[in-house]
Order: C-alpha cells, then structure tokens, then sequence
C-alpha cells in the first residue's frame, strides 16, 4: 500500500502560471519534506514542517511556498513558475524523533514549464 | 561544510558478480549513513542505515560498511541481478534529527 502519495505524477504549467502539487501520508509522520531534484543532481531540500512548525532553506526561492493544513497533507505551491523550476518534485516523511531520520518518499511529480 | 562524494561514473557490472558502490564524506564523522535506490522517475526509496558506531550491516543480498578512518562508506550487492540496476544514493545526518545531506548518486548497470 502506497504511504506517501503525491499528485499529480506529471503536471505541465506555462511560464509563470501558479502551480499546486500535494502530498499525502498514511503513516502518522511528524515530518514532511518537499525536495526538487533535477537530472542527475542530488535532491536539493526546499523546506520541512515539524508537526505545524515551517522551516525553510535559506536559499529556497520565495517563489516556493509550502502549506500543512493538518497531520497526513502538505502542499507545494509554486507561485510563478519559470524554465529552471522544471524538475521533479519529491515529497518525503520521517517520525521525527530518535536519530536514524530515514526518509520515506513517495514517486514524486515531474514539472514541466513552457 | 560537510560533503558527500560519489563515484560520478557509472558502474556496469555483470550479472552474479558483486557490485562495489563507494562513499565519502569530509569533515567530522556522521552519526549515520544511510544508502537508498532510485529507479529513473520515481522517487528514492530507504535500503540500510548505517551508525557511526557499526562497522557493517546486512540486509539480503546487501552490505554496508563504515570506516571512520577513511572516512568512507561500502555499498555491496552480492549476486547482482539486471533488476539491482539503479541509481544508489548515499546521504549523511546534517548534525540533526531532520535534514539529510545528499551524494549525487552512482548508477549501477547489472548486464545479464
């Protein structure tokens, strides 16, 4: 059964139209991630939320917003997208408690921009 | 800042033989590494973890291995299948409970 499950799979936007990718878990994880990963590079984090606390990387772009409105959803919001945000976007979880922090990704969702 | 290195070529064994996949770190030791696969479009997926205090841990067909001295992690698959074929990646603890620092990933090719 999928844990972490992320929609849409494909999404294709135009330049700079505002795009919405969701996650969800059934796994009762305290933390949820968003990672972008370009071809062949490692996945770069974008931000994390512990339980309803935000923290972003400082060098994740304003253009990227991120909501947790409970436990089991979290959003990546993309407010004007350009050519160099296509990627694949990849939501993950952790318990967030103890020291081993293994990550649980779902198959994430490749973005193109026209 | 601490770093994770791969080997950035791709490794093309034959199926049987053991598949060697190799990683570094620089500066101070992590508390752990942990080492996933990546099949093309999808996303990365949790095999072994090791501690800092571990010199090897086994899970089927899979081996790691932590040498603090050499600063270095071993990835094994033994027996090697067509289906291992797949980008591995090795990460690293950021000093923290929640933030991973990433290697870019080796890919391994198993040929039949």
């Amino acid at each position: 059964d999928a844990m972490v499950i992320q929609n849409p799979r494909y999404q294709v936007t135009q330049f700079g139209k505002p795009v919405t990718l969701s996650c969800s878990q059934t796994l009762n994880h305290n933390v949820m991630y968003w990672y972008q990963q370009k071809s062949s590079q490692a996945p770069k984090l974008l931000f994390h939320y512990y339980d309803k606390d935000f923290n972003n990387e400082a060098d994740t772009p304003d253009n990227f917003q991120s909501r947790r409105p409970n436990t089991s959803f979290c959003f990546l919001d993309i407010r004007s997208p350009g050519l160099g945000d296509a990627a694949m976007y990849l939501c993950a979880t952790s318990r967030g408690t103890g020291v081993t922090g293994e990550l649980f990704f779902g198959e994430g969702s490749r973005l193109t921009v026209l | 800042s601490q770093k994770i290195e791969q080997n950035s070529e791709a490794l093309n064994i034959q199926e049987g033989k053991t598949a060697t996949l190799t990683c570094n770190y620089t500066n101070y030791s992590p508390a752990y590494l942990q080492w996933y696969r990546q099949d093309p479009g999808r996303g990365p997926v949790f095999l072994l973890l090791i501690r800092e205090n571990e010199k090897e841990k086994r899970k089927e067909r899979l081996k790691v291995t932590f040498d603090t001295t050499l600063k270095q992690s071993l990835f094994h698959i033994t027996a090697s299948q067509p289906a291992d074929s797949a980008t591995y990646l090795c990460a690293r603890d950021a000093g923290n409970n929640r933030k991973l620092i990433w290697g870019l990933g080796t890919s391994l090719a198993v040929n039949p």
